[in-house]
């Protein structure tokens, strides 16, 4: 069974930083492309950044470049997200999900954690 | 980017109704269009992927049409369980972007 556990949410002061965490199991993680996802209070889903398998490639959405960095470690199956800059409307729970690379959706989503951005 | 536009943006409806949902695309995505169910407090789950295809263990209740720019999500007669937010999403090119959302209301 396919899990994918998020961590290192919390609350931040507007400008500062967090790093999240994203521990796959189940899968062999090395071979697929991972992605985070986002969603503020009562809207609905904003992709946020992508990973190719190998690391070598990401992208990201332009509301986020230059402060978002994605990030990968296969010897730990583990996703990352370094965030920095972080501002009022980065409030938002933030998903990983496998996929969103090499035409592929979001077949497996991990819980959440919530980002909450206020001083 | 390519604009995901669904309608309608809310519907009530009873069990065992049929019910669907459509999805307009701002530029062709081909087939590269997936439907996701959300309910209060979860995670996105995916229901059809490549437009049409049932992802596995989704009730044979769903279905996916279309291509190109516009698509359609049925749910062929509505359960109990499937009262949600419906998502499209488009995944042919960067930025990935997904549709405003369908909330599925009992009546």
């Amino acid at each position: 069974e396919v899990q994918l556990l998020e961590s290192g949410g919390g609350l931040a002061q507007p400008g500062g930083s967090l790093r999240l965490s994203c521990a796959a199991s189940g899968l062999t993680f090395r071979n697929y492309a991972m992605s985070w996802v986002r969603q503020a209070p009562g809207e609905g889903p904003e992709w946020v950044s992508t990973i190719s398998w190998s690391g070598s490639s990401t992208w990201y959405a332009d509301s986020v470049k230059g402060r978002f960095t994605i990030s990968r470690d296969n010897s730990k199956n583990t996703l990352y997200l370094q965030i920095n800059g972080l501002r009022p409307e980065d409030t938002a729970t933030y998903y990983c999900a496998k996929g969103g690379g090499d035409y592929n959706p979001f077949d497996y989503w991990g819980q959440g954690t919530l980002v909450t951005v206020s001083s | 980017a390519t604009r995901m536009t669904q309608s309608p943006s809310s519907l009530s409806a009873s069990t065992g109704d049929r019910v669907t949902i459509t999805c307009r695309a701002s530029q062709g995505v081909y087939s590269y269009l997936a439907w996701y169910q959300q309910k209060p407090g979860k995670a996105p789950k995916l229901l059809i992927y490549a437009a049409s295809t049932l992802q596995s263990g989704v009730p044979s209740r769903f279905s996916g049409s279309g291509s190109g720019t516009d698509f359609t999500l049925t749910i062929s007669c509505l359960q109990s369980e499937d009262f949600a937010i419906y998502y499209c999403q488009q995944y042919y090119s960067y930025p990935l972007t997904f549709g405003g959302g369908t909330r599925v209301e009992i009546k």
